[in-house]
């Protein structure tokens, strides 16, 4: 079964608005992750952020946690055409699981020039 | 380096014909993942690695097989090929303890008619 679901599935925006994604979860974490899937590729790491942590920034990316609420948002501020991708969030329990990631099904992130 | 590299990227099986999927990393990684994604789907585990000699299933591990030949090495094995097996398949790997993200390969394609 999948960990996360993630919402929406699918964000339609124009260049320069902000976009937003959510991902919420089932059991305790020990991090969760955001990554990206342009067409037909593999998926890349965008960010990570632990479960002691609230927020992180990298770029353009802010992801929050709220491990209260077992929710995570992606906001990609100024967006570009070049961000039209799959975002997919991932949990990892840490401890003895090895790293295993527990996938939410994905936005699809299109962004209109 | 090449990061994380899958052979073949496509193949079309008939029902009830092997296959292995070959999976190699030059990251010098010690854990490995077998991944399989479906349509509007997010990521799903068969198979991981969490150091050189061990395997152990993950959460979708009927219908497959997996050896570990080294620590760059990572096969999947169909030994059956089932038309529910059609799906694309992605190699990861993760770097050392404390090292959380995943590096993926560019996927398999299969199609099992």
């Amino acid at each position: 079964s999948q960990q996360g679901e993630e919402d929406p599935q699918a964000l339609s925006i124009q260049e320069g608005e902000n976009a937003t994604m959510n991902c919420s979860y089932k059991t305790s974490i020990n991090n969760l992750q955001w990554y990206r899937q342009n067409s037909g590729r593999g998926l890349v790491h965008l960010i990570l952020i632990r479960s002691n942590e609230r927020e992180k920034h990298s770029g353009r990316l802010r992801v929050t946690l709220d491990t209260s609420k077992k929710s995570s948002s992606l906001l990609i501020t100024a967006s570009r055409a070049a961000d039209t991708a799959s975002y997919f969030c991932a949990t990892d329990a840490g401890g003895t699981s090895y790293g295993k990631l527990t996938f939410g099904q994905g936005t699809i992130l299109t962004v209109h020039p | 380096n090449a990061g994380v590299t899958q052979t073949p990227k496509f193949q079309v099986l008939k029902t009830g014909q092997s296959m292995t999927l070959q999976c190699a990393q030059d990251m010098n990684h010690n854990s490995m993942y077998w991944y399989r994604q479906d349509p509007g789907m997010g990521l799903r585990l068969i198979y991981y690695s969490a150091s050189e000699g061990t395997t152990d299933k993950g959460e979708v591990p009927n219908g497959y097989n997996v050896s570990r030949l080294n620590k760059r090495e990572f096969s999947l094995r169909l030994e059956s090929a089932a038309p529910s097996q059609t799906s694309v398949y992605f190699c990861a790997s993760r770097g050392q303890v404390g090292s959380y993200e995943q590096y993926f390969g560019p996927g398999t394609r299969l199609t099992v008619t």
